[in-house]
């Protein structure tokens, strides 16, 4: 069965200084991943994906995730955060080779960026 | 390119009543799912329609239906409404069917109240 874990419920950085956002996973075969961000009151907006390939995967808003396989970890970082990342953020996961159609989220991380 | 649209944005209802939610599509996308967000269980996948047929089902009671139409915008329905279905209710739609690796658009989703 494919699961996906963000340990931390919320991370605090101040503006300026770099981010992460800890996404672990877990499946049977390969996976595909996702990231998606949430303002309030709004639907997900999707941020990156790592497929296959180099595993450093660059995305919207100058965010970019590190696909480690022999951690099965995909997180996602940032050089520098602005207060406008302030959101919650959700990493997604699928099984390559699952015949169930179907992508797991994981219970999102808040992020908050202080001025 | 309009983006993927839901209606209502908000609703409130009562014990007992049933809900039609609606949600339609970014033009050209078959794949429709639907996913429950709460604070408690966060994000909960419903079920994903592709052109019409139903995919793959969460594990939601038999309450919790849907359908999609030829233009691929979908309908979800719960009947007898229990205190615990208030959520944020999000339509999401794919170009293609959840068993790749395309990533999903979401609409602003409906807040369903239930009195």
């Amino acid at each position: 069965a494919q699961s996906v874990a963000q340990p931390e419920d919320q991370v605090n950085v101040a503006e300026g200084n770099p981010l992460t956002v800890k996404c672990t996973y877990s499946v049977s075969g390969n996976p595909y991943l996702f990231w998606y961000v949430q303002y309030p009151n709004r639907g997900l907006q999707f941020l990156l994906k790592y497929i296959t390939g180099d595993n450093l995967v660059k995305g919207s808003y100058g965010f970019e995730a590190e696909f480690n396989k022999s951690q099965t970890s995909f997180h996602l970082k940032k050089p520098s955060a602005l207060v406008s990342d302030s959101a919650l953020y959700f990493c997604a996961v699928r099984d390559v080779y699952s015949s169930a159609s179907k992508i797991i989220f994981g219970s999102g991380t808040r992020l908050s960026i202080r001025p | 390119k309009a983006g993927v649209t839901q209606t209502p944005r908000y609703l409130i209802k009562t014990r007992g009543q049933q809900v039609t939610l609606s949600c339609s599509p970014i033009s050209g996308h078959r794949s429709v799912s639907w996913y429950q967000q709460t604070p408690g269980q966060g994000l909960q996948f419903l079920f994903e329609y592709f052109s019409e047929t139903q995919r793959n089902k969460g594990n939601f009671p038999g309450r919790f239906s849907g359908r999609q139409f030829s233009n691929s915008r979908s309908e979800m329905n719960v009947s007898t409404l229990e205190l615990g279905d208030s959520a944020l209710y999000l339509c999401a739609s794919s170009f293609t069917d959840l068993s790749s690796y395309n990533e999903q658009f979401f609409g602003p989703g409906t807040r369903l109240t239930v009195l």
